[in-house]
């Protein structure tokens, strides 16, 4: 079956960096890329949508300078999380979309904490 | 279970027994749904899916329901066992966007007492 595969699946960071977060899809090819964050105890919030070759559409709310996508590939997205801060941590999912049957596929998921 | 505030709602109940979860959604325009599992610290796991122009479909072991007139969806889950035990969200899209954005409803912890 279609899987996509997410790294890392936690990161700890201090605060004031970087953090990079990748989303392959391993045996299709994605036409669209969602990344959701998650708090606990919470739903999946879309954060943004990305198509391949072209910027991605953030959500109302989410500062897209601060949560920089690149959709490079059909295969590759990466959301990174720049200049991050406590309020940061979350869990970051990606979705890898195809609209030829195969839908959504998730990743398993980034436990990001900033200290 | 109860929808209050951040707190997720909560089922719980008897292994064997069946499990009926709700969701409600409001876009009227959204025409596909899915109900996802998700386990601590994993990612959503696709159970079933079902389409606008239907209102029953079953799988193994699990059954979605919809009905378009209240805007409402049911997962129910038959012959409950602890290995179900996770968080449950409906989530929905809509036809004609190009971006086919899944919006996720609340989501409700199951919890499957042996």
């Amino acid at each position: 079956g279609a899987v996509v595969s997410q790294h890392p699946s936690w990161v700890i960071c201090k605060s004031g960096t970087s953090v990079k977060i990748e989303c392959r899809s391993l045996d299709f090819q994605a036409t669209t890329m969602f990344w959701y964050r998650q708090f606990p105890k919470q739903s999946l919030m879309l954060m943004a949508t990305s198509n391949e070759g072209s910027k991605a559409t953030y959500e109302q709310g989410v500062e897209k300078d601060k949560f920089l996508i690149n959709h490079a590939s059909l295969t590759l997205s990466t959301l990174t999380v720049t200049s991050a801060h406590p309020e940061d941590s979350s869990f970051y999912i990606c979705s890898a979309y195809n609209r030829n049957a195969i839908g959504y596929t998730f990743g398993s998921g980034t436990r990001l904490t900033v200290v | 279970g109860e929808s209050v505030g951040l707190h997720l709602p909560t089922l719980s109940v008897q292994e064997g027994d069946n499990s009926i979860i709700n969701c409600a959604y409001s876009n009227s325009a959204s025409d596909y749904f899915i109900w996802y599992k998700q386990e601590s610290g994993k990612g959503p796991q696709f159970i079933i899916d079902i389409r606008s122009n239907m209102d029953k479909r079953q799988g193994q072991r699990v059954t979605v329901l919809l009905n378009k007139t209240v805007k409402h969806l049911s997962l129910q889950i038959a012959a409950t066992q602890p290995g179900d035990s996770a968080v449950y969200f409906c989530a929905e899209t809509g036809s004609g966007g190009s971006n086919y954005k899944l919006t996720f409803g609340k989501g409700t912890l199951l919890t499957v007492n042996p």
